[in-house]
């Protein structure tokens, strides 16, 4: 059964950088020609996809985060990880990565979500 | 951007009752339109996919109709595990763009 774990950093400063990992487990994050995204959710609001990378290296991010947002996977650890640089406190949110389907951009499974504060 | 916009953004409903959210996009997606559940502090579950293709494992009574730019989900009896946020997705184009959401509270 695919399982996926997010951990990093719980609490970043203002204009630091958010740094979170995606633990794959159950699968290798290489087999099926799948994408990994990552989305994001701020408290008591709507959910924001943030982009995506094929193992391959292709990616692609939402446009108002690009240039501060850098998705990449390690095929050796298995892992999918998301920075975001120069953060602020619009950036506080859970924090999800998620399997994209092959034959469509819909996401299943999803990881618990981690939780990022940004706060001095 | 492809906007998605749900309606109503909470209902009210009691076990039994036949539920109807419903999602319009910007523009055409044709079918390609997602579903999830998120209950609270949970990571949103998938059960509907190109509109109208149950996700294994989720229960008959939910399904999705609908394409071009409006499309609903349907539970046909409601039951107690069901009170949750209900979100629509497009993915027809890029950037991947979701509904505001349902909340149906009891």
């Amino acid at each position: 059964q695919l399982q996926l774990q997010e951990s990093g950093s719980g609490l970043v400063k203002p204009s630091q950088t958010l740094a979170l990992t995606c633990a794959v487990s159950g699968d290798s994050i290489t087999s099926g020609g799948h994408s990994w995204s990552w989305i994001r959710q701020p408290p008591g609001k709507g959910l924001e996809w943030i982009g995506y990378m094929y193992p391959s290296g292709s990616t692609y991010y939402t446009p108002s985060l690009r240039g501060r947002v850098t998705i990449s996977v390690d095929k050796s650890k298995n892992q999918v990880s998301l920075k975001l640089t120069s953060v602020t406190a619009a950036d506080t949110a859970v924090y999800y990565c998620a399997r994209n389907a092959v034959t469509g951009n819909w996401f299943d499974p999803w990881g618990q979500g981690a939780l990022v504060t940004v706060s001095s | 951007d492809i906007q998605m916009t749900q309606s109503p953004s909470t209902l009210s409903a009691s076990v039994g009752d036949r539920v109807t959210i419903t999602c319009r996009a910007s523009q055409s997606i044709t079918t390609w339109l997602a579903w999830y559940q998120q209950k609270p502090g949970k990571a949103p579950k998938l059960l509907i996919y190109k509109a109208s293709s149950l996700e294994s494992g989720v229960p008959s009574r939910f399904s999705g109709s609908g394409s071009g730019t409006e499309f609903t989900l349907t539970v046909s009896s409601l039951q107690p595990d069901d009170f949750a946020t209900y979100y629509c997705q497009q993915y027809n184009g890029y950037p991947l763009t979701f509904g505001g959401g349902t909340k149906v509270e009891i």
